[in-house]
């Protein structure tokens, strides 16, 4: 089956700088590729996604790239804020069935 | 648009009763359901996936005479958690995907305290 793994585990950035996290998975044939944002006691919330036939998206501060060759694909947010601070999924998908879920990346936005 | 709803937020059962927890797709059709377990700083484990009007599809190691899941309408499915025991307190997590769609979208999850 397929496996997803992400890096790092935890980050700590300072309001206004970038963060980047970073996932690779296995399966050749995974074609989606969403990031959930999670808030302590709140369910996951997606919060920006890519199809395996594009290789870049943005969504205001927020952007996702993939790498298929490479099989990994990273989340990018610019300017971040206190209120982005979460713990962030990735997942992997073919056909949009099962999910595969990293581990989680928890993000510390210091003011 | 695609919000989840889940009912109850958080239940605090004794063990050896049952609980039921609810999943609704409040603004959109859910031919597939999903639900989830997560533990404490832990990412998310699926439990099942539910198509409506059939039976549930669990993942290995999971007891689905325990874990029981009904999909009846393609706004609603509900996982009971028989027989409950401390070990199955956790946070359960659905989540719902529309006809022809490719994201799911979560619910807000249920906290399950077991004494």
């Amino acid at each position: 089956g397929e496996n997803v793994e992400q890096h790092p585990s935890t980050l700590s950035v300072q309001e206004g700088d970038s963060a980047v996290i970073k996932c690779t998975y296995s399966d050749s044939a995974s074609n989606y590729f969403p990031w959930y944002k999670q808030e302590l006691g709140k369910g996951p919330q997606l919060i920006i996604d890519i199809r395996s036939n594009v290789g870049e998206k943005k969504d205001q501060r927020i952007a996702v790239t993939l790498n298929k060759t490479a099989k990994h694909f990273s989340l990018h947010i610019t300017e971040t804020q206190p209120e982005d601070s979460a713990v962030y999924f990735c997942a992997a998908s073919r056909g949009f069935n099962k999910f595969y879920f990293g581990s989680g990346t928890k993000l510390n936005v210091k003011p | 648009g695609a919000v989840v709803s889940q009912h109850p937020s958080w239940v605090i059962c004794k063990s050896g009763t049952s609980v039921k927890i609810e999943c609704r797709s409040l603004d959109f059709q859910a031919t597939t359901m999903f639900w989830y377990r997560q533990f404490p700083k832990q990412s998310l484990m699926l439990m099942a996936t539910s198509n409506e009007g059939s039976k549930a599809t669990y993942e290995q190691g999971v007891e689905k005479d325990k874990f029981l899941i009904n999909h009846a309408s393609l706004t609603l499915s509900t996982l009971t958690v028989t027989s409950a025991h401390p070990e199955d307190s956790s946070f359960y997590i659905c989540s719902a995907r529309g006809q022809g769609g490719d994201t799911q979208y979560f619910g807000p999850g249920t906290r399950l305290t077991v004494l």
